[in-house]
């Protein structure tokens, strides 16, 4: 079945450490995204990426860090400099890469809860 | 002023009834409305997607676009139980990157 996968799940982090959650599609998505939720909050944007190798910062992109060296994945390492990492981190990917499909509208995996231990 | 925003507060309906949810947002030149479905301690899900002045059925749902008000609707016909989740309302700018609003709680009473 095509769709996205995140994992872990659940993740704990130690203070100082840095942690890497994983996403992969096999939708053939062009643009993959990483949001952050807080509770009662919407999505806020963290990273994104349009094509392979490259990525641009979202609204929140102090204290994270992301790769897009392959068109199914797009791992998120949050660093130890993001002091405040409690969320469900949730990924996202979408058909398009250009304007010209503005319509195509993005799926979600099913999220990774990551709490400080 | 925010990007996109929705009604603050859950909105209680009781089964059978419609349950109707506003959102508006700023940017004038946004093109791409999207209305995701979210259960409690689980993902967004796209339920409802428009692009075009007018409404847009889809079985019980009803997605409502105005652009020249800068408001995009969703009405959900007979409220069922299942229907009690979170609600967001996403709308994608010229940039290609969604803003998403807060989100309206429903609760369908039985």
């Amino acid at each position: 079945d095509g769709g996205i996968t995140q994992s872990p799940k659940y993740l704990f982090r130690k203070e100082g450490q840095n942690v890497t959650l994983s996403c992969e599609q096999n939708l053939n998505h062009d643009a993959m995204y990483w949001y952050r939720q807080d509770p009662g909050q919407g999505l806020r944007l963290i990273y994104y990426s349009q094509i392979v190798n490259d990525f641009q910062k979202g609204d929140i992109a102090e204290g994270y860090s992301v790769s897009r060296e392959k068109k199914e994945s797009f791992p998120l390492t949050v660093t130890s400099a993001q002091k405040n990492p409690t969320a469900f981190y949730l990924c996202a990917s979408s058909r398009d890469s250009t304007a010209l499909y503005s319509n195509q509208p993005q799926h979600f995996g099913d999220g990774t809860r990551l709490s400080i231990l | 002023q925010k990007e996109v925003e929705q009604n603050s507060g859950p909105l209680s309906v009781p089964e059978g009834a419609i349950a109707s949810l506003n959102c508006t947002y700023s940017d004038r030149g946004s093109q791409s409305f999207f209305w995701y479905r979210q259960y409690s301690g689980k993902s967004p899900e796209l339920i409802m997607s428009i692009y075009s002045n007018g409404d847009k059925e889809d079985g019980r749902f009803t997605a409502q676009l105005n652009k020249a008000s800068q408001y995009v609707s969703l009405l959900i016909r007979d409220s069922q139980p299942s229907d009690s989740a979170t609600y967001l309302c996403a709308v994608k700018s010229g940039n290609n990157r969604l803003a998403f609003g807060k989100g309206n709680q429903v609760v369908v009473i039985p």
